[in-house]
Order: structure tokens, then sequence, then C-alpha cells
């Protein structure tokens, strides 16, 4: 199957700082999502985002399938930010998400 | 728009004792997900529901684990008997998949289980 590689494992940064998140993986995707999980776990969705780039707020997210790797940029951070993000793709041959080990970020203020 | 509902929030049972959880996926949406997720880890799939149907249950321990989709829309995840490495979080999430495209999955709050 898939494998998904996030890196690093844990960021901290102050508030105010930018962040650069990397997913990579192993074969062709045609699904990427990534995903942030609050301290409470609830997890939200970020971005539906295969290919190409797209933003909201202060976050963008690029994708470039062709070399197998996807970037989260989060700018001016807030503590409401800290959590932990996993980018997730979609496995072809099983038709299902395969989660990374997620980035945990803590943004201290 | 209301989000994926699940309850219990949390649960503590003994080992052996039996455990369900329940799940109500966001309106519309066809195709609905349980995950485990351990502590530090990412969430793993355990069950996939098309409709009322199990198109992918290859990864859930059916010799304790038991899930329904009644009517298509609600379901429930069974465990009995629990062990004590059941104790994990129970996320359930829906999508819209059309065409067999997967579109942008919604997650629950989960449930926190705890086998003692």
């Amino acid at each position: 199957g898939i494998q998904v590689e996030q890196s690093p494992p844990d960021l901290i940064l102050q508030e105010g700082a930018n962040s650069t998140l990397r997913c990579n993986f192993s074969d062709s995707v045609n699904n990427l999502q990534w995903f942030h999980q609050n301290p409470w776990g609830q997890l939200i969705n970020l971005f539906y985002i295969p290919s190409g780039t797209k933003q909201n707020g202060r976050l963008s997210a690029t994708t470039v399938a062709t070399e197998r790797y996807s970037l989260l940029y989060i700018s001016s951070s807030q503590t409401t930010d800290s959590g932990v993000y996993f980018c997730a793709v979609e496995d072809q041959g099983a038709q299902k998400l395969v989660f990374g080990q997620g980035t945990r970020l803590t943004i201290n203020p | 728009e209301a989000g994926v509902v699940q309850s219990p929030r949390y649960k503590i049972i003994e080992k052996k004792q039996p455990v369900a959880f329940w799940c109500n996926p966001i309106s519309g949406h066809n195709t609905l997900y349980w995950y485990l997720q351990n502590l530090g880890q990412g969430p793993e799939l355990l069950i996939r529901y098309e409709n009322e149907e199990a198109v992918d249950d290859s990864q859930l321990p059916k010799d304790r684990f038991s899930a329904e989709r009644l009517k298509g829309v609600d379901s429930t995840l069974k465990i009995q008997p629990a062990e004590l490495g059941d104790s994990a979080v129970y996320l359930c999430a829906s999508s819209r998949s059309v065409g067999g495209r997967m579109e942008t999955q919604y997650f629950g709050p989960g449930t926190r289980l705890l086998v003692l």
C-alpha cells in the first residue's frame, strides 16, 4: 500500500512565526487532504488538494503530484494553530485514505 | 449544516464487557467511515460504507468487532468482548462519493474508550 511520511514530527514556534509542513507519499494519488487535530481531538479538514495550490486565510497548501509531495504553509501563527497536522492520501487500489503520522505544532505566546 | 455526530464522547468499561458507539453522518453523505486512532498516531480505517453496504471491512477485527449502517444513514460500531488493547479513540467520518471518487471527509468528535 501507499506510504505517507510527514516532517518534521514536532515543531515549536513563537506566536507570529511562519511554518512549512511537508508530506511525502510513495505513489501517485488523486486525492490528498490536510487535517488539523486540535488539542481536544477534533479533526478539521483544511484542504482537499490532489494538485496545485490553494489558500484559505493564513493557511495555504501546494501539492506537486508529479514529485509526490505536498506542503502546508502557516503564516503569522497564533496559539490556536497548535495541534497535530495530518496529511492523508487515497490509496487508489483500496479506495481509502491513508494518514501520515502527523506533525505536532506548538505555538507559544 | 450540522456536522458528524458521535456518542458517547467517553466510555470506560472493564475488559470482556461489550461496548457500542453511534454515529450520525452529515445529511446527504452517502459514504461513512469508522477509524481507530491510537495515541500519537494517525487514524486507521476500520470499515467504510457506501450507503448501507460495507465495501471495505478488511481492517475490521471480525472476531470481536461488528458494525452496521441501517437504512444507509446512522451507524453503530460494536466491540464484544472488549480487550485492554482496544483503548483508543474511535472516529466516525462521512463524505460524498461520486462515481467512485472520494470527496472531502468530515470527522466527528470521536469516542474515547478506556478498557480497564
